[in-house]
């Protein structure tokens, strides 16, 4: 089967730096995804990894180790509306199915 | 604002009851996707369709099954409703079939089965 997991919370002060990681186990890998949801919201892209390596959009960064079935989203200078639930998802299936990681509770705290 | 709506809000019905969830993908986009969110489930990918032909299928129920109509629309049918079918129920799109696209989300629909 798939799976992909993540650490259930984790904890940071505003302005800080944080990473959350995301381990997966599944077949007919295409890439890796990362979605925030706050709570009560819907799902929110905030980046795709097909190749190893960092990509790199304001803030977020994510990176990718295909070899090491392994990624993980950097954020930067938290602020307090990154208080959220963060998703890796692997992307499978010929490229058409999102399987969710259990999700990563984010609390950042003054 | 994603630009995918999702009709209703929320739903609450009883069990064994059938009901019907609506999803208008935005404006250009070909993909539909259906996923259901619980709190034991987590996130989990229904099914996909694209331009009116199912493409991709995941953990879906056979008392679930859903369409997408010529106006790209889709809807998600839920029959013979059981207690844990209550759920928050996404629909996302996306302009092509797959391939690393970004999914863009639906508010969601909650449905509440009592």
């Amino acid at each position: 089967g798939q799976s992909l997991e993540q650490p259930s919370e984790v904890t940071a002060v505003e302005g800080a730096i944080v990473q959350i990681n995301c381990t997966y186990q599944t077949s007919g890998f295409y890439g890796l995804s990362w979605y925030q949801q706050h709570d009560g919201g819907a799902p929110t892209f905030l980046s795709y990894n097909a190749l190893d390596g960092l990509e790199e959009t304001g803030r977020f960064s994510s990176f990718l180790s295909r070899s090491d079935s392994y990624g993980y989203l950097l954020l930067q200078e938290l602020q307090m509306k990154d208080s959220a639930s963060y998703f890796c998802a692997a992307l499978t299936g010929g490229g058409n199915k999102l399987t969710f990681g259990t999700g990563t509770q984010l609390k950042v705290e003054l | 604002d994603s630009g995918v709506t999702q009709t209703p809000k929320h739903l609450i019905t009883a069990t064994g009851q059938r009901v019907t969830l609506r999803c208008s993908p935005r404006s250009g986009d070909l993909s539909v996707y259906w996923y259901q969110q619980s709190l034991d489930q987590g996130l989990q990918f229904l099914i996909q369709y694209y331009n009116g032909e199912e493409r991709a299928k995941g953990n879906i129920l056979e008392r679930f099954s859903a369409q997408q109509f010529p106006d790209l629309h889709s809807e998600l049918n839920l029959s013979s409703l059981e207690l844990g079918d209550s759920a928050l129920y996404f629909c996302a799109s996306s302009p092509t079939s797959g391939g690393g696209d970004t999914q863009y989300f639906g508010p969601g629909t909650r449905l509440t089965v009592l």
